[in-house]
């Protein structure tokens, strides 16, 4: 059972474009949703997270956006560059243990052409 | 400050064999979680250990095992390797991985089983 459904799998935009990319979880004990981006040959890198008591959440061109009635959340890259050209996760996390686990969704290939 | 560092980088084994792999988090760190990525499966996590105990574990057989030293250096294990198996592992460290989500990930082993 996948709890974090990501859409799309891969995303071309021509750069200055909007990059959107969606996801969509299951449980409602998650309670921290977390971006990352993979570039290849790299381990991820958290770009942007968000806790559910907030809808919205920018830091310089990336946005994320929360719907918490929706259980669903999206990440916005504006003026999109070729530089942001990578492999981006969502994740929901829950607390447990001591810990914050996450659960990943599958990913989203984008390519910016120049 | 260096970050996170995994080694080997890249490993082949064939059906049978075990491997042992390793982590070393960002100096201070002492929280580290492991996690496979596959084309297939995605990021999942496999287990995570805080002060040289493991804290949390994935859907993941007892194949799949790991310790964590004073250091907080981590090792995870993996014996009768299967080709499904052939993966990228990461390793990841945080400070305090109870509070914001601050996990640093290593460019990660790949690992390919014959």
């Amino acid at each position: 059972q996948q709890q974090v459904k990501q859409s799309p799998q891969s995303l071309i935009v021509q750069k200055g474009g909007i990059s959107i990319i969606n996801c969509a979880y299951e449980n409602t004990a998650f309670d921290y949703f977390p971006w990352y981006q993979q570039f290849p040959g790299k381990g991820p890198a958290l770009l942007i997270a968000i806790r559910p008591d907030v809808s919205e959440k920018k830091e310089g061109r990336f946005t994320i956006s929360f719907n918490k009635s929706a259980k669903q959340f999206s990440l916005h890259i504006m003026d999109s560059q070729p530089g942001d050209s990578a492999t981006y996760f969502c994740a929901a996390s829950k607390r447990t243990g001591g810990s914050y686990i996450p659960t990943f969704g599958r990913g989203t290939s984008l390519i910016v052409h120049p | 400050k260096a970050g996170v560092t995994q080694t080997p980088r890249y490993l082949i084994k064939t059906r049978g064999q075990q491997v042992t792999l390793s982590c070393s988090p960002i100096s201070g760190h002492r929280s580290v979680s492991w996690y496979q990525q596959t084309p297939g499966q995605g990021l999942q996590f496999l287990f995570e250990y805080f002060s040289e105990t493991q804290r949390n574990k994935g859907n993941f057989p007892g194949r799949f095992s790991g310790r964590q030293f004073s250091n907080s250096r981590s090792e995870m294990n993996v014996s009768t390797l299967e080709l499904g198996d052939s993966a990228l592992y990461l390793c990841a460290s945080s400070l305090d991985p109870g509070l914001a989500y601050t996990q640093y990930f290593g460019p990660g082993t790949r690992l390919t089983v014959l």
